[in-house]
C-alpha cells in the first residue's frame, strides 16, 4: 500500500528555537497534503491544507506565521514550528492524498517536546 | 453542519465478539467515508472506506454499513481480537473540497482475551 513517511519521528528542542518536520509520500504523488495536531486521547485537529506549488490554507485559529508550511514538490511537504514554546508540544501528523484514488494516507507522526 | 459525531467513546468487547462503532453526519455533500485505526504513538492507518452508492462494504473481518437516508454509518469488527485494541476514527469528506477529512471524536476499543 501507499506509504507516507515523516522525519523526525521525535524531537526535543529548547523554547524559542524552530523545528522543521518533513512529510514525504514515498510511492505516489500527492498534490494535496494535510497537517494535523493531536493531543493525548483526542481526535486529530486539522491545522492546514498544503497544496503543491501554492500557499497553504490554514484552519481557523491556526497561526500561519508560527506554523510555516511549504509544499515544494508532489512528494514533499514541510511544517516548521517557529519560535517553539512548551504549549506547542504535541503529536504532529501529516497525510497525503493520492491524486488518482483520492485516498488519504497518514504518516507515522512526529512527537515534538519543547522544553 | 460539518461535524461527524462518533459513539461510543469507549468500548470493551470479549475476544470473538462483535465490535460496533457508529457515526452520524449532517452534511449531505459528504461522499467519502473512511475508517482509520490508530495505535498509541502511531499515525492513523486506513482500514476501510465507503462511498454513498453502496450500503455495505466488507473487507475481511471489517464491515462498513451505510445508511444514506439516516446519514449514519458504522464499523463492525467481527471475531474481535486483542490485537484489534486501538482507537478507531470515522471520517467524512467531499470531493469538491480538496478531500479535507472531518474526523469523529474517536472510539477506544479494548478487546479482552
Amino acid at each position: 500500500g501507499a506509504v507516507v513517511s515523516q522525519h523526525p519521528s521525535w524531537v526535543i528542542c529548547k523554547s524559542g528555537t524552530s523545528v522543521k518536520i518533513e512529510c514525504r509520500s514515498l510511492d505516489f504523488q500527492a498534490t494535496t497534503m494535510f497537517w494535523y495536531r493531536q493531543f493525548p486521547k483526542q481526535s486529530l485537529m486539522l491545522m492546514a491544507t498544503s497544496n503543491e506549488g501554492s500557499k497553504a490554507t490554514y484552519e481557523q485559529g491556526v497561526e500561519k506565521d508560527k506554523f510555516l508550511i511549504n509544499h515544494a514538490s508532489l512528494t514533499l511537504s514541510t511544517l516548521t514550528v517557529t519560535s517553539a514554546h512548551p504549549e506547542d508540544s504535541s503529536f504532529y501528523i501529516c497525510s497525503a492524498r493520492d491524486q488518482f484514488t483520492d485516498t488519504q494516507y497518514f504518516g507515522p507522526g512526529t512527537r515534538l517536546t519543547v522544553l | 453542519q460539518q461535524q461527524v459525531k462518533q459513539s461510543p467513546q469507549s468500548l470493551i468487547v470479549q475476544k470473538g465478539g462483535i465490535s460496533i462503532i457508529n457515526c452520524a453526519y449532517e452534511n449531505t455533500a459528504f461522499d467519502y467515508f473512511p475508517w482509520y485505526q490508530q495505535f498509541p504513538g502511531k499515525g492513523p492507518a486506513l482500514l476501510i472506506a465507503i462511498r454513498p452508492d453502496v450500503s455495505e462494504k466488507k473487507e475481511g473481518r471489517f464491515t462498513i454499513s451505510f445508511n444514506k437516508s439516516a446519514k449514519q454509518f458504522s464499523l463492525h469488527i467481527m471475531d474481535s481480537q486483542p490485537g484489534d485494541s486501538a482507537t478507531y476514527f470515522c471520517a467524512a469528506s467531499w470531493s469538491s473540497n480538496t478531500g479535507k477529512l472531518i474526523f469523529g471524536q474517536g472510539t477506544t476499543l479494548q478487546v479482552k482475551p
